[in-house]
């Protein structure tokens, strides 16, 4: 079956500490994302690629950085400069459509916190 | 910045209602409107997709309405049941550069009771 595959489901970070969380997709999809979400928010941008070995900012970059060498990946790192990585993360991944008829898919989370 | 509001936020009704969630958005310039779900934990699941060409999209018990000029959409659930409840978020996509970009309402959380 085609989809988004994030892991690990649950993550830990101990301060000062780098985590990398994965996402793959086999939907063979030219566009991917990662989405923060804390509770009771909705989703929010944090980076997106709509090509491999390109990908922009979203509006909380700071504190994390991507990569996009392969289509199906596109890992995201949380980095110790950012100070509130506790949140529920999202990928998801798409088809660029210049006639906007084409839906996001999500994988199913990685939930961070910090210790 | 496109801004996106959801409301209401929770939602609480007993099996068997017509529903009503309501999105409204600030820039009308979009590809499309996005209606999706999420249940507790989970990622988003896609349930209707309006292109800036449409008014309306339909499945099964679902049916999403846009309107551009005002800035709105709306996801009508009919004769509601206990599975659909969960969180509901709408999202705008705006084209061009910035193409496949999403801008999320906060969700309108539902709970339809027996």
């Amino acid at each position: 079956d085609g989809g988004i595959t994030q892991s690990p489901k649950y993550l830990f970070r101990k301060e000062g500490q780098n985590v990398t969380l994965s996402c793959e997709q086999n939907l063979n999809h030219d566009a991917m994302y990662w989405y923060r979400q804390d509770p009771g928010q909705g989703l929010r941008l944090i980076y997106y690629s709509q090509i491999v070995n390109d990908f922009q900012k979203g509006d909380i970059a700071e504190g994390y950085s991507v990569s996009r060498e392969k289509k199906e990946s596109f890992p995201l790192t949380v980095t110790s400069a950012q100070k509130n990585p506790t949140a529920f993360y999202l990928c998801a991944s798409s088809t660029n459509s210049w006639t906007g008829d084409q839906p996001q898919h999500f994988g199913d989370g990685t939930r961070l916190s910090i210790l | 910045k496109q801004e996106v509001t959801q409301i209401p936020a929770a939602l609480s009704v007993p099996e068997g209602e017509n529903l009503v969630l309501n999105c409204s958005f600030t820039d009308s310039a979009i590809y499309n409107l996005q209606w999706f779900r999420q249940d507790p934990g989970k990622g988003l699941t896609s349930l209707l997709l309006i292109q800036s060409s449409q008014r309306e999209q339909t499945s099964g018990r679902l049916n999403a309405s846009l309107d551009k000029s005002s800035g709105r959409s709306t996801l009508y659930i009919a004769a509601s049941q206990p599975g659909d409840s969960a969180t509901y978020l709408c999202a705008a996509e705006k084209g061009g550069s910035t193409l496949g970009r999403l801008y999320f309402g906060r969700g309108t959380q539902l709970t339809v009771w027996p």
